[in-house]
């Protein structure tokens, strides 16, 4: 069974901290992504990465940067959280051909 | 341009009957395209994929892709209260290290 494992359900962070959010796949997927879903909005892309150190901005990077040191890993950074990064976190990876990617369950991040 | 539309509902239909859930795009590269369903608090779970146009079948889920209308189809057969969820459609380009474009998701109620 497919499994993409996001370290916490739920983060209460403040105003100002460093926040990490991991993330990690036991499929052996070279490709792994992490999107935001907030209410009327969807989700829309923050990072992905296509192999080990590789990382590729999406469409909504700003605020935020990522690390990918091993192939099953693949970390979101908040460098300096704000509330408008209160959302829900959603990691998923996905093989080389891309053709179907798989979410972990995500991360109910609230910044105060 | 990478965009996907989708109704957000809610859809509320009686159990037993069929449920249509649908989506256009407007980028005609996109080549692989998806189905999610997504409780409430969890991460979106992939029900199916096809590729180009065409039907797929999954037991009681057939997905339909017409590329020529840039149209793409859920069809629920004999609803039950449990497929009550928010239905995700995505497309991607596929062959490569690329982002998955979503619809905002459809809220569906299958009513006992």
């Amino acid at each position: 069974d497919v499994k993409v494992t996001q370290s916490s359900r739920y983060l209460v962070k403040r105003t100002g901290e460093k926040v990490f959010l991991e993330c990690v796949q036991d499929m052996d997927h070279e490709n792994m992504f992490w999107y935001r879903q907030d209410p009327g909005l969807g989700l829309r892309l923050i990072y992905f990465s296509y192999d080990v150190k590789m990382k590729e901005k999406g469409d909504i990077p700003e605020g935020y940067s990522v690390s990918r040191e091993k192939k099953e890993r693949f970390s979101l950074i908040l460098e300096s959280a704000s509330t408008n990064q209160t959302s829900m976190y959603l990691c998923a990876s996905s093989s080389q051909m891309n053709t179907e990617a798989f979410f972990g369950q995500g991360t109910r991040l609230t910044v105060v | 341009q990478k965009e996907v539309e989708q109704d957000p509902g809610p859809l509320s239909v009686p159990e037993g009957a069929i449920v249509s859930l649908n989506c256009t795009y407007s980028n005609s590269a996109f080549q692989y395209f998806m189905w999610y369903r997504q409780y409430s608090r969890k991460g979106p779970e992939l029900l199916m994929y096809t590729y180009s146009s065409g039907n797929k079948e999954d037991g009681r889920f057939t997905a339909q892709v017409d590329k020529s209308s840039k149209y793409i189809s859920l069809f629920i057969r004999d609803s039950q209260p449990s497929d009550s969820a928010t239905y995700l459609c995505a497309a991607i380009f596929g062959g490569g290290a690329d982002g998955l474009t979503f619809g905002k998701g459809t809220h569906l109620i299958i009513q006992p």
